[in-house]
């Protein structure tokens, strides 16, 4: 079975300052991707980033990164100097990777809200 | 590219009646598409996995005879929602996937707001 667990139900920052938002998951796959979508309050997901479980260098993009350690099984979200535009609902999700095995399991969601 | 709609945006019906959902990817041919609910600050759930020309894959505890799955071509897929109740009341969301492309990438629709009066 998998599992996703997103343990910061709501964070608030003010708006410029960093946050990090976590992600733990668990899975008997050997093979597998991580993912993650925002959800902002039209309810459409936005794809963030995917990630192979082959691959643990982190990721970068804009104000974004990713830190992907599979020893703790974590794959967390940093969001550098955040902006009001930010403030969304943060999902984690966890698939297999063959076809058949692609379904998504979810985390509960992070509800971030960047104070201006 | 890689763009999916979905059918009605919102719909608002009366207790007992049945209600259609179409999924569609508009510029790529998807075999397989997912149909997920959420409920108000939950997350999203998968109740299904669509097939092109076979039947669906219910996630355990989703009602299959209350939740009509059907992937009749490459591009659509549809759930209707039969004799609804007020706690069928939800966001429906679908995602697709394209195609012969290896890696997992879904794209998702924009959702379906339901509310059952």
């Amino acid at each position: 079975a998998q599992k996703v667990t997103q343990a910061q139900t709501e964070i608030s920052v003010v708006e410029k300052e960093d946050v990090t938002l976590d992600c733990v998951y668990e899975t008997r796959d050997t093979t597998y991707y991580l993912f993650w979508y925002k959800q902002p309050p039209s309810g459409e997901l936005v794809f963030l980033i995917r990630r192979n479980s082959f691959d643990e260098q982190n990721e970068i993009s804009g104000r974004y990164s990713w830190n992907f350690q599979k020893s703790t099984s974590s794959f967390n979200f940093t969001i550098t100097a955040s902006q009001v535009v930010d403030s969304a609902v943060y999902f984690c999700a966890l698939s297999g990777l063959n076809f058949g095995n692609e379904k998504l399991t979810f985390g509960t969601g992070t509800r971030l809200t960047i104070i201006p | 590219g890689a763009v999916v709609s979905q059918h009605p945006s919102w719909v608002i019906c009366k207790s007992g009646t049945s209600v259609k959902i179409e999924c569609r990817s508009l510029d790529f041919q998807a075999t397989t598409m997912f149909w997920y609910r959420q409920f108000p600050k939950q997350s999203l759930m998968l109740m299904a996995t669509s097939n092109e020309g076979s039947k669906a894959t219910y996630e355990q505890g989703v009602e299959k005879d209350k939740f009509l799955i059907n992937h009749a071509s490459l591009t659509l897929s549809t759930l209707t929602v039969t004799s609804a109740h007020p706690e069928d009341s939800s966001f429906y969301i679908c995602s697709a996937r394209e195609t012969g492309v290896v890696e997992n990438e879904q794209f998702f629709g924009p959702g379906t707001r339901l509310t059952v009066l």
